[in-house]
């Protein structure tokens, strides 16, 4: 079965400063990658996405993530955080199954950005 | 402006009551999606929706119903309503399988079963 582990429930870091916000998988297929974020009162919406190719994906608002299959990992970074990325953060995993695709969310890191 | 629009915001229910929680999308998507989102727990995937007239459950459909008449509508139906039915709820829209497209989040619903 597959998984996806967020190791982070919280995070919390100053402005400019840089952050990352790990997300590991498991799986014995292939798989898709995605971070999302949810702003407070807002829905999800795409940040970035994994699907093949070069494993360093760019995302909107400076983010990018690196995915890395020997760890199984899609770790999410920017180099500079603003108040306004205070956010939540989620992870998202879709492997092909015999029913077709299926997508599995991590529970979600929270970041706080701090003046 | 396009996208997936959910009513009621929020809502307040007393135990066994029900209720409809609506959704539309305006982006001509086929495939469409219901979630629940509680506290620590990620989100769980309640019932889909591949067209029109097709829908099939996801990982959580117990207490729950759905119905895809139109392109455009997915409402979620709640028949006798649980505490445990206490959370937020997303309504979803892609224009392809899964994978490669993303979803369009519609902006929740939040519920309380009292």
């Amino acid at each position: 079965a597959q998984s996806v582990t967020q190791l982070d429930s919280q995070v919390p870091v100053f402005e400019e400063a840089p952050v990352e916000l790990r997300c590991n998988y498991s799986s014995s297929v292939s798989v898709y990658l995605f971070w999302y974020v949810q702003y407070p009162n807002q829905g999800l919406q795409l940040l970035l996405k994994y699907l093949s190719g070069s494993t360093l994906v760019k995302g909107i608002n400076g983010f990018e993530a690196e995915f890395n299959k020997s760890q199984t990992s899609f770790h999410l970074r920017k180099p500079s955080v603003h108040i306004s990325d205070t956010a939540e953060y989620f992870c998202a995993v879709s492997v092909l199954n015999t029913g077709g695709f299926k997508t599995i969310f991590g529970a979600g890191t929270r970041l706080f950005v701090k003046a | 402006n396009a996208g997936v629009t959910q009513t009621p915001k929020f809502r307040i229910l007393k135990i066994g009551q029900s209720m409809t929680l609506q959704c539309a999308q305006d982006m001509n998507h086929n495939y469409m999606y219901w979630y629940r989102q509680d506290p620590g727990m990620g989100l769980k995937l309640i019932y889909y929706s591949v067209g029109a007239g097709i829908t099939d459950k996801g990982e959580v459909p117990n207490g729950y119903n759905v119905s895809r008449s139109t392109t455009e509508d997915f409402p979620l139906r709640l028949e006798l309503a649980a505490p445990s039915q206490t959370s937020v709820y997303f309504c979803a829209s892609s224009s392809g399988p899964e994978v490669g497209y993303g979803y369009t989040f519609g902006s929740g619903t939040r519920l309380t079963v009292v």
